[in-house]
């Protein structure tokens, strides 16, 4: 049973073009939400914790936001460097392990 | 802040010797560290969780014997992958997580890259 599942696959932009991606999470009792960004090659690289749905967060052109059963990323103009894998992960109230959705594989073309 | 470290940050061995990656976190003090494997175009798998001081808890079909993982202080910790063979050849990658309420991210390494001949 998935406890996260990220839509879409692979997302291919032009620059400036706007999108958001999702992360959908069943899990019971959240105890945060958290994205991150990963560039091949690399480890992942810590975006944003959201906590209560409702919350939103944002850094430069990207902004998160949490309802109760998903999450989306919205990328406002996005540019070519914006061009990564992006992961979302849930934390249960208990218990101590993340839960990874398998990422959204972004491209933005120039 | 909150910056954590991996040395070697690639590594070729030949099979049947012994590879021991660290993972340290700069400026916080992790009482939780994760390990993390990670096969081309996947995502996380995770290997076990390590609390400092305690013994690793390994995930289902991670065998302990061959992936031995020390947490020895709030800094510091330790996988050794032993008799390595051309199979465990992988990206490996460590987290750490503050130990202090409220602060539930993960802090992630920038990855070890091992290949076994």
């Amino acid at each position: 049973e998935d406890q996260v599942t990220q839509s879409p696959e692979a997302l291919r932009l032009q620059e400036g073009e706007s999108s958001s991606l999702n992360c959908s999470y069943t899990v019971s009792g959240l105890r945060g939400l958290f994205w991150y960004r990963q560039d091949p090659g690399k480890g992942p690289e810590f975006l944003f914790t959201l906590y209560s749905a409702g919350e939103e967060k944002e850094k430069e052109r990207l902004k998160a936001t949490l309802t109760k059963k998903e999450s989306f990323l919205h990328i406002t103009a996005p540019k070519p460097e914006d061009s990564a894998t992006y992961l979302c992960a849930v934390l249960q109230n208990t218990g101590n392990q993340f839960y990874f959705g398998t990422g959204t594989s972004l491209t933005v073309i120039p | 802040g909150a910056v954590v470290s991996q040395h070697p940050s690639w590594v070729i061995c030949k099979s049947g010797t012994s590879v021991k990656i660290e993972c340290r976190s700069l400026d916080f003090q992790a009482t939780t560290m994760f390990w993390y494997r990670q096969f081309p175009k996947q995502s996380l798998m995770l290997m076990a969780t390590s609390n400092e001081g305690s013994k690793a808890t390994y995930e289902q079909g991670v065998e302990k014997d061959k992936f031995l993982i020390n947490h020895a202080s709030l800094t510091l910790s330790t996988l050794t992958v032993t008799s390595a063979h051309p199979e465990d050849s992988s990206f490996y990658i460590c987290s750490a997580r503050r130990g202090l309420a409220g602060y539930n991210e993960q802090f992630f390494g920038p990855g070890t890259r091992l290949t076994v001949l």
